[in-house]
């Protein structure tokens, strides 16, 4: 299994409240992702990373952000969570790939989040 | 845009049948194909992957795939399914937009029954 672990794998917030996940890898992969997951819809990019300090946004980025200070780690915020932010997020790792080639991705194991 | 389509939201089989998940998507180049378990409570496990070549892809657990480009589907079966197949399964295109994106079907849960 790829090492990636996900930190805390559950939390309990309330609206109003900030919140920060964590994505550690222990692969060495260029780039992470953050998804979350909803009943219905699968999985949805928040978030991505192709390097230390560069990110970009998924197709559900409203209301969240993202850093990467070191290529292990990669933090999702919830600056202000809300109750549509409730769900299971997944953060992924791939290697580099080009427009010839592409590398699958790993998931952790998942933090689920409930804002009440 | 890339898009992909899972139109089983839940399927039941019986345990030592078969099974055919279907997957449809949506391209405009040679896909990357994948499909992903997910058991309750853990993340997701790649079952299988197509980038090119032979179009039936084997994968792990006893499940394969067939690309149909025809089709643009990429059907995940199982000759014999086991109890411990339940789970949530997920189609997945990959493409090249200036970074590696991976688009989700919505899943199909399997049950199976005794």
């Amino acid at each position: 299994d790829a090492g990636i672990t996900q930190s805390p794998r559950h939390k309990v917030t309330e609206t109003g409240t900030p919140v920060t996940l964590r994505c550690h890898q222990t692969e060495n992969h260029r780039y992470m992702y953050w998804y979350r997951q909803d009943p219905g819809h699968g999985l949805r990019l928040i978030h991505y990373s192709y390097g230390v300090k560069d990110t970009d946004k998924g197709e559900v980025s409203d209301g969240y952000s993202v850093s990467r200070s070191k290529t292990e780690d990669f933090l999702l915020t919830l600056e202000s969570a809300t109750s549509s932010q409730t769900s299971v997020y997944f953060c992924a790792i791939s290697e580099s790939g080009t427009g010839n080639s592409y590398n699958e991705q790993f998931f952790g194991p998942g933090t689920r989040l409930t804002v009440l | 845009a890339q898009s992909v389509t899972q139109p089983d939201i839940h399927i039941t089989v019986s345990e030592g049948a078969s099974l055919e998940l279907r997957c449809n998507y949506s391209y405009g180049a040679t896909p990357y194909l994948f499909w992903y378990v997910q058991s309750p409570g853990q993340g997701l496990q790649l079952l299988l992957k197509y980038f090119s070549g032979d179009t039936l892809v084997q994968g792990i657990k006893g499940f394969e795939a067939e690309f149909k480009r025809s089709q643009s589907s990429f059907n995940l079966r199982k000759p014999s399914v086991h109890w411990s197949d339940a789970a949530e399964y997920f189609c997945a295109v990959g493409a090249w937009t200036g970074f590696q994106k991976l688009v989700f079907g919505t899943g199909t849960r399997l049950l199976v029954s005794p």
